[in-house]
């Protein structure tokens, strides 16, 4: 069964910084690409993050570009986002999904529950 | 910026059909991939590749391209099917993933 576990969310003032971590299980990691995609209540999910099976490409939103930072330990079959410079607007439920790629883009066959962001003063 | 529009509501009764639609200009040239998720759960994804149904999924599930708009069909709709179901699909250039704004489906 696969399962993907986020942890490292927290609250942080705006300026400062956290990083995400996802656990995945159930599959060959080094197999796959990975993404992070967050969601605001009510809102739609939004893709910040993705990187390749191997770590050597990876992809960012505007809204996040030069702040966030994404890695992978495929020993640890861990996914990571380093997020600095964090604003109001970056709260959100961060979620890691696993990338299926189609056509050049990718779609998200297995998402985990997500791990919470509040960035607040 | 590039939008995915989906309606903020759908309501049926169980048995019934339910039609949740996804516009946009570039659903002509791109996939679209159809997420359900619950409250407090994380997203599963339901149809990709427009009418694809993945393994577990239930055949009450799937989908239709028609142009610009795409459709979630959900026939003889469940009360487990109440859920928000977003839409997700790319630019039509094809760099950026991008999501709709979610559809509530209530089961009377």
């Amino acid at each position: 069964e696969v399962q993907l576990v986020e942890s490292g969310g927290g609250v942080v003032r705006p300026g400062g910084s956290l990083r995400l971590s996802c656990v995945a299980s159930g599959f060959t990691f080094d197999d796959y690409g990975m993404s992070w995609v967050r969601q605001v209540p009510g809102k739609g999910p939004e893709w910040v993050s993705g990187i390749n099976w191997n770590g050597g490409s990876t992809g960012f939103a505007d809204s996040v570009k030069g702040r966030f930072t994404v890695s992978r330990d495929n020993a640890k079959n861990s996914l990571y986002l380093q997020m600095d410079s964090l604003r109001v607007e970056d709260t959100a439920l961060y979620h890691c999904a696993r990338e299926i790629p189609v056509a050049g883009i990718y779609y998200f066959d297995f998402w985990g529950q997500g791990t919470l962001v509040t960035v607040s003063s | 910026s590039y939008e995915l529009i989906q309606p903020s509501s759908v309501s049926v009764s169980p048995g019934q059909t339910a039609r949740i639609t996804c516009s946009g200009d570039a659903l002509t040239r791109q996939y679209v991939y159809w997420y359900q998720q619950k409250p407090g759960q994380a997203p599963v994804l339901v149809i990709y590749k427009d009418s694809e149904r993945p393994s577990g999924i239930p055949e009450r599930f799937s989908g239709s391209n028609s142009g610009t708009t795409v459709t979630l069909i959900i026939s003889g709709v469940q009360a487990e099917d109440e859920a928000e179901y977003y839409c997700q699909s790319a630019d039509s250039t094809g760099t950026y993933v991008v999501f709709g704004g979610g559809t509530k489906l209530t089961v009377l």
